[in-house]
């Protein structure tokens, strides 16, 4: 079964600086998706990003960006110009081609300073 | 534009009691549908899914239950509800099929505390 790993429980940026969050995962399959949710403290959940492993191109949405390295497994984010609105939990997340279900890592808590 | 409606949003029940958590989506038809339970502090875990009325899988072995009576309806349940219950609770929905590039859209969430 795929595993989505998030070594990073907590983490802090300034605001206006940029910060990047990690993301590895395992799987067998070549084929399949990637996300970044955002969890802010109203608990929704809140769809950042996305990436298809079939691309190479690094997904990109305004201050949001994935470094996707695929041979590593690897599916960082990256904010930058961090807002004090970006506080929140951020979760990376595996979704397999094959598959209708999502594999979430256990998430990172970042705080915006001020 | 789809919606997803979960409630009730917080819910504190004791040991022992029913549990009957309830999500419909608006604006879409045969949606997958999901239940996520998130512990304190933890990561989102996959309850069930669904891709059709009656279709209901299982991820996790548990004392909780998941039932589609309808297209756009799915109910968590449970008979006996346990402390390790506790938790919040997430339902979502995808487009239907195996759109693997699709998100999943999420609801408000269930806080349901076990007395």
């Amino acid at each position: 079964a795929q595993t989505v790993t998030q070594s990073q429980p907590e983490m802090s940026v300034q605001e206006a600086e940029t910060v990047t969050l990690s993301c590895t995962y395992d799987t067998s399959e070549s084929d399949y998706y990637l996300f970044w949710y955002k969890q802010p403290p109203s608990r929704q959940m809140i769809l950042v990003i996305r990436q298809e492993a079939y691309k190479q191109q690094n997904a990109t949405e305004n201050r949001f960006s994935v470094n996707f390295q695929k041979a590593a497994k690897s599916f960082s984010l990256k904010i930058s110009d961090s807002q004090l609105g970006d506080a929140a939990m951020y979760f990376c997340a595996y979704r397999s081609r094959a598959n209708n279900d999502m594999r979430f890592g256990a998430g990172t808590r970042l705080t915006v300073k001020p | 534009s789809q919606t997803i409606h979960q409630w009730p949003a917080t819910l504190v029940q004791p040991v022992g009691s029913p549990l009957s958590l309830e999500c419909t989506v608006e604006g879409t038809s045969n949606p997958n549908l999901y239940w996520y339970r998130q512990a304190a502090g933890r990561g989102l875990q996959l309850l069930f899914y669904s891709v059709g009325i009656g279709q209901i899988s299982s991820e996790v072995p548990q004392n909780l239950s998941a039932s589609r009576p309808q297209d756009r309806q799915f109910i968590l349940s449970s008979k006996k509800l346990l402390l390790s219950d506790s938790g919040f609770y997430l339902c979502a929905w995808s487009v239907p099929g195996r759109v693997s590039n699709q998100p999943q859209h999420f609801g408000d969430g269930t806080r349901l505390s076990i007395l």
